[in-house]
This record gives structure tokens, sequence and C-alpha cells, in this order.
């Protein structure tokens, strides 16, 4: 079974200070995991993926697999950061379905 | 707008009616996803389709729900005899094959079961 945690369904944070979504998983195998991100009025969409490695929008993540763990990272937090953020993990066999965590809800304050 | 879209964006129904949704990818994609979001949780997947084939079903889905993609296009999701509980937002979302990690969402179908 994969299992996708995100243990705050709220996080506040004022503008400039950095910023820290935690994302847990559970799976047996090697996962590929994401964080999906929905602002206010749109669509679910992908922010980034482990595998690329790449920082956008200011964010980074770094899986640890030791830990088991995707938290989502930014230094300086701007007020359009605010959003839905989703982790997200996908198995090597399930043909490209996401298992999504709780959601955390970011704020940032001016 | 070329994204994937949903229809209707809301449905209100009488508990014990059928209603159906439809989903239409983005047009290149083969791949198509249903999930269900009920509030304060994430997306929990349905079902998927490659092309017109239905590879993958989650044990969410009983056999009140069917779902299907004829042409291998656009996909429809049925709930018969539905229920409070089926309450929720049904997501559609699509990918290409080779990039089947970036799944593009459509806006979603809130259903009310009254």
């Amino acid at each position: 079974a994969q299992r996708v945690t995100q243990p705050e369904k709220l996080l506040s944070v004022f503008k400039g200070a950095p910023v820290e979504l935690k994302c847990n998983y559970s799976y047996s195998g090697s996962p590929e995991l994401f964080w999906y991100v929905q602002y206010s009025r749109q669509r679910l969409q992908l922010l980034l993926r482990h595998i690329s490695r790449e920082s956008i929008k200011g964010f980074t993540a770094d899986l640890n697999k030791g830990e088991t763990s995707f938290h989502l990272k930014k230094p300086f937090a701007q007020e359009e950061d605010s959003a839905m953020y989703y982790c997200a993990l996908r198995g090597g066999t399930s043909y490209g379905k996401l298992t999504f965590g709780q959601g955390t809800i970011l704020t940032v304050h001016p | 707008d070329t994204g994937v879209s949903q229809d209707p964006r809301h449905k209100i129904t009488k508990r014990g009616q059928n209603v159906t949704f439809r989903c239409d990818p983005i047009s290149e994609h083969n791949r198509l996803y249903w999930y269900r979001q009920t509030l304060g949780q994430g997306p929990e997947f349905l079902t998927y389709f490659q092309n017109e084939a239905q590879l993958e079903k989650s044990r969410l889905l009983s056999d009140r729900f069917s779902a299907e993609r004829p042409k291998g296009s656009f996909s429809t999701l049925e709930i018969q005899r539905t229920e409070q509980g089926d309450s929720a937002m049904y997501l559609c979302a699509s990918s290409s094959g080779d990039r089947a990690y970036e799944q593009y969402f459509g806006p979603g179908t809130r259903l009310t079961v009254t």
C-alpha cells in the first residue's frame, strides 16, 4: 500500500520568512514524488517533481529515502505563494496514478 | 481554452438518481484519470484509461460507478443510484504517454446528493 501524509493542514508565515511544508510517504518500492499546487480559483497543477531536482518559483524539495520524506522548502516566502499544496506519490507499477496527501493550506501574510 | 474541460461544473441530484459527468482531455493526451475529492482531503484515484482501455480501477469504484472512454478521446463517469456519500468533487486529469508524471487537471464537477 502507498500512503502520503502531510501533517499540517494549515501553515501561516510572514512575507520574507522561510517556509517548509512537510510530506512523509510510505511505499515499499522506489516512488516518484511530486508537489502539486492549487491557487485560489485555479486548477490543480504540477509544481515540481523530485527527479528533476529543479527549483520552481523558488521552491525546492529533496527526497530523503531514509526518512521517507519529501519536504517542500522556500527560503523567502511571497504573498503569491499562498495556496493549497499537495504532496503526491506515484508507484512504479501504478500506470501513473497519483496518491495524494491531505494537503496543506499555506498563507503568507504581508 | 485547450485545457481539460469537465461538464457539468455543478450537479445537484436527489438520492437514488443516476448522474453522468463528462471529461474532455487535452487533445493529444492518451492517458485519462478520474479522481474524487471530499472536503479536507486530497484527490483519491478512481480509475485510469490509456486510449480507450480502462487499465486500472480503485476499490473505491463500487459497482454503482462506471467509466468509459469509447473512442479514446472524451470520457464519461456515471454514478447509479446515488447516495449522500457520493457528494464530492470529481476531478478529471490527462497526460501524455512520455510525460505521464505531469497530469493536467480539469476544473472538476461538484456533485451534491440531497
